[in-house]
Parts: C-alpha cells; sequence; structure tokens
C-alpha cells in the first residue's frame, strides 16, 4: 500500500494548457510539501499545508495554486504552462512541521514536460 | 541563514571499498540533518536524521554518518560499497518550517 501516491506518474502537455498534479497520504500525517525537481537534481520547497493550512508559500509564480481538501490531500494546480515549468514534482508529508525534526515520505514524482 | 553544501557532485567507488559523502551546513539554530538517497525515477528515501541525540547516527542499508559541530559537518559513511548503492544522495538541514537540501552527489560503483 503506496504512503505517498502522486498521480499522475508522467505529464506532457503544452505550452499554455491549465493541469493538475494529486498527492494522496495514507500515514496520518498532518503536514504535506511540494517541492520541485530541475533537471541538474536541484530541489526546491514550494508550498506547504500543515492540517490545511498553508504554512509556506515559497516564491512561486501565481501560476500555480496548491489545494488542499483535506489532511491527507494535496494538490497542485498549474495555469498556462511554460517550458520552464518542465521538471519532476514531489509531494511529500511529515508528522508535524519540518521544525520538528522529523523526516519527510516522499511520493514517487510526476515528471512534468512542457512542450 | 542556513545552508548546505554537499562536496562532490559525483563520488565513484569500487564495489566493497568504503563510501564517503561529504556535507557541510551552516545553520543559525541548533540542527536538524538528514540523509536521502534517491534511485532513478524514484522519490527520495530517508536514510537516517541527525535530532541532537546520538552525534553517530546509524541509518538503513548499512549507512551511518557523524555529526561534528565544530567542523559544521554530518559526513555520510558505508564501510563496504554494494552495486544497489549506486544512486543519488542528499543532505538536508532543517531549521524553522523548512528543510532546505545539498544540490546531491551521484555515487557511481565500479564492479
Amino acid at each position: 500500500d503506496t504512503a505517498v501516491s502522486q498521480t499522475p506518474k508522467y505529464l506532457v502537455t503544452q505550452m499554455g494548457n491549465d493541469k493538475s498534479i494529486k498527492c494522496e497520504q495514507n500515514l496520518g500525517h498532518d503536514t504535506m510539501y511540494w517541492y520541485k525537481q530541475d533537471s541538474k537534481k536541484f530541489l526546491k520547497i514550494m508550498f506547504s499545508y500543515n492540517n490545511k493550512e498553508l504554512i509556506i508559500n515559497e516564491t512561486v509564480p501565481n501560476r500555480f495554486s496548491p489545494k488542499s481538501p483535506d489532511k491527507a490531500h494535496l494538490n497542485l494546480h498549474i495555469n498556462s504552462l511554460e517550458l520552464g515549468d518542465s521538471a519532476v514534482y514531489f509531494c511529500a508529508s511529515s508528522q508535524g512541521t519540518a521544525g520538528g525534526g522529523v523526516g519527510y515520505t516522499f511520493g514517487s514524482g510526476t515528471r512534468l514536460t512542457v512542450v | 541563514a542556513q545552508s548546505v553544501t554537499q562536496l562532490g557532485s559525483h563520488v565513484s567507488v569500487s564495489e566493497g571499498a568504503l563510501v564517503l559523502l561529504r556535507c557541510n551546513y551552516s545553520s543559525s539554530v541548533p540542527p536538524y540533518l538528514f540523509w536521502y538517497v534517491q534511485y532513478p525515477n524514484q522519490g527520495l528515501q530517508l536514510l537516517l536524521k541527525y535530532t541532537s541525540a546520538a552525534t553517530l547516527v546509524k541509518g538503513i542499508n548499512g549507512f551511518e554518518a557523524e555529526f561534528k559541530k565544530s567542523e559544521t559537518s554530518f559526513h555520510l559513511t558505508k564501510p563496504s560499497a554494494h552495486m544497489s548503492d549506486a544512486a543519488e544522495y542528499f543532505c538536508a538541514l532543517t531549521g524553522g518550517f523548512k528543510t532546505i537540501f545539498g544540490a546531491g552527489t551521484r555515487l557511481f560503483v565500479k564492479a
């Protein structure tokens, strides 16, 4: 039973389209995250939700909008996709916020390719 | 300001040899430190973490890391490399609500 599951695993789309990535965790964790990994493997946090409340909102274009309907789900909607959005997007979860020294459980990633 | 620096974007070892992946950090508060491993086309998996208890931390798959405050380091080691250890390794630091990751070190294991 997958702990943190993301769908879809691969997403190829044209510039200007709008797409969504879904994430669900069955670990009972109260904090969820979106990270972006670029082609050089660099990981950058985008958003974090704790019990459905947004607690981290990094310098991300407004075209990216996260939504957390409940603490087990965190979705990412991207409007007007650009070539530079091509990356692997990882969802992660933890019990407690990052400040508690807990580690993260990551999903397997969504590889987004914008053409 | 907090930062994580991984020394060496690529490390190559022979099977059976010692693995040493270096991580240095900068933090204005006592840090929590982590090592993660990423296999191709997979997400990151937690190897081990330091949370101010023992300075020598043992993790999964035979890896361990030692927290050295005087050297601001948290290097990852494994006595004997296995082919299955070939992967990308990330050092991470947590302060406040954020975790920041190093740039990663790709480990190659030669037969």
